[in-house]
């Protein structure tokens, strides 16, 4: 089963930032956190992933709480580009192997 | 993405018949993985491998199998095709050396 919970849907307005959050309340303190999103029927593209200090890449920034319960994914300046679904994931490990498990994420819609 | 390539593309199949899906990449990524996406589900790990020859099940392995002879081609098979595999199946991959997975463009799967 997933690890994280999303809403389901969010907007956000052309210019403005959109802030995806993200509940992992349950994530063990090796498993990393990772955004992806996927845009029409598009294979998921990755956007940035963390462990426990705030990420900053060309596309975003990932804003992880202290206590690694919770995370932020901000986009700082959305375009209608960005309407997509996002998805936030634990990156579980077992074993020898390991395997991003995924949600249902968030449909961002970016409004003109 | 360039690397990874996803064949075929489209394909319409009738109940009960063999089908084998094929993932070839370039990249000489240690891992790759098998998801299908269906509406309402997100998406869901059939199979992964960390490896050639070794193979593991994802959450909703019934009814498929997989094979992995070589590095670069990870098969999925459907040994008997049913209705309620007709979905998107999308393969990814990941280098042993980084965190990120690369997903291919997908392939649409249509069991009737």
């Amino acid at each position: 089963d997933a690890k994280t919970t999303q809403p389901p849907s969010m907007d956000c307005a052309e210019g403005r930032a959109a802030n995806l959050p993200c509940n992992h309340s349950t994530i063990s303190g090796n498993e990393y956190v990772y955004w992806y999103r996927q845009i029409h029927s598009q294979g998921p593209q990755y956007i940035i992933h963390g462990l426990k200090n705030n990420e900053t890449n060309e596309m975003a920034s990932l804003i992880i709480t202290e206590d690694r319960k919770s995370s932020t994914l901000i986009l700082p300046h959305a375009t209608l580009r960005d309407t997509a679904v996002y998805y936030c994931i634990v990156r579980v490990a077992q074993g020898g192997s390991e395997k991003l498990v995924f949600g249902k994420g968030t449909k961002l819609t970016v409004n003109p | 993405d360039a690397g990874i390539t996803q064949s075929p593309r489209h394909k319409v199949t009738e109940t009960g018949t063999p089908v084998t899906l094929r993932c070839h990449q370039t990249e000489n990524h240690r891992y790759m993985y098998w998801y299908r996406q269906d509406p309402g589900h997100g998406l869901r790990l059939i199979h992964y491998s960390y490896g050639v020859k070794d193979t593991d099940k994802g959450e909703v392995s019934d009814g498929y199998s997989v094979s992995r002879s070589k590095t670069e081609d990870f098969l999925l098979t459907l040994e008997s095709a049913t209705s309620s595999q007709t979905s998107v199946y999308f393969c990814a991959t990941r280098d042993s050396r980084n965190y990120g997975y690369t997903f291919g463009s997908g392939t649409r799967l249509t069991v009737v």
